[in-house]
């Protein structure tokens, strides 16, 4: 799987679009990029998926660059409760899922 | 509302003992996950297992077994637990192959070893 890069934290102030990026300059023609959130002490939990085209669900959209190699997800309201860690993942789409490599994320804190 | 449930949320036990730790899914999901997590580490892939009574290894398995007798099932266990064993604990399940190939995650177990 492509290895992925992520800013180590950010801040977003509650209410405005919150904005996280990811690098993926080494990604494969048929890899999918996956975006879950860890909010302090649960479990990891799936956002989105996409593999070129742009993405929306009722938690937030993924834009996919045109080369690819990078991507943003948005969460177009932030609260404070989307307060988490956000790990983006690269990967096959019909490999093994747990293999799937969660590094260290991204760190977004809303702020009231 | 699809659920994977840990049977622990926190766990102390002393060095030597042996620990069980519990994950139910009632999603009929066939792959079963165990990972660890631990700061600057990540989540770690200890065991996984794709069918009933099916167990393969993942990145980490020393000092850990798995046992899945049931669809819904799937154990951790630690023979004889080590104070480096001291992590939070995950488990997750995925469909076979098809689908979205989300992984759907527990709450988590933490487990002090003392």
């Amino acid at each position: 799987d492509a290895k992925t890069t992520q800013p180590t934290s950010m801040d977003c102030a509650e209410g405005r679009a919150a904005n996280l990026p990811c690098n993926h300059s080494t990604i494969s023609g048929n890899e999918y990029v996956y975006w879950y959130r860890q909010i302090h002490s649960q479990g990891p939990q799936y956002i989105i998926h996409g593999l070129k085209n742009n993405e929306t669900n009722e938690m937030a959209s993924l834009i996919i660059t045109e080369d690819r190699k990078s991507s943003t997800l948005i969460l177009p309201h932030a609260t404070l409760r989307d307060t988490a860690v956000y790990y983006c993942i690269v990967r096959l789409y019909n490999t093994n899922a747990g293999k799937s490599t969660f590094g260290d994320g991204t760190t977004l804190t809303v702020k009231p | 509302d699809v659920k994977v449930t840990q049977s622990s949320r926190y766990l102390v036990k002393r060095t030597g003992e042996k620990v069980f730790l519990e994950c139910v899914q009632d999603m009929d999901h066939e792959n079963m996950f165990w990972y660890r997590q631990d700061p600057g580490l990540g989540l770690r892939l200890i065991y996984f297992s794709y069918d009933v009574k099916m167990k393969e290894k993942g990145d980490i398995p020393e000092g850990y077994s798995v046992s899945r007798e049931k669809k819904e099932r799937f154990s951790l266990i630690l023979e004889s637990a080590s104070t480096n064993q001291t992590s939070m604990y995950l488990c997750a399940s995925s469909r076979d192959g098809t689908g979205t190939g989300e992984l759907f995650f527990g709450e988590g177990s933490r487990l002090t070893v003392l």
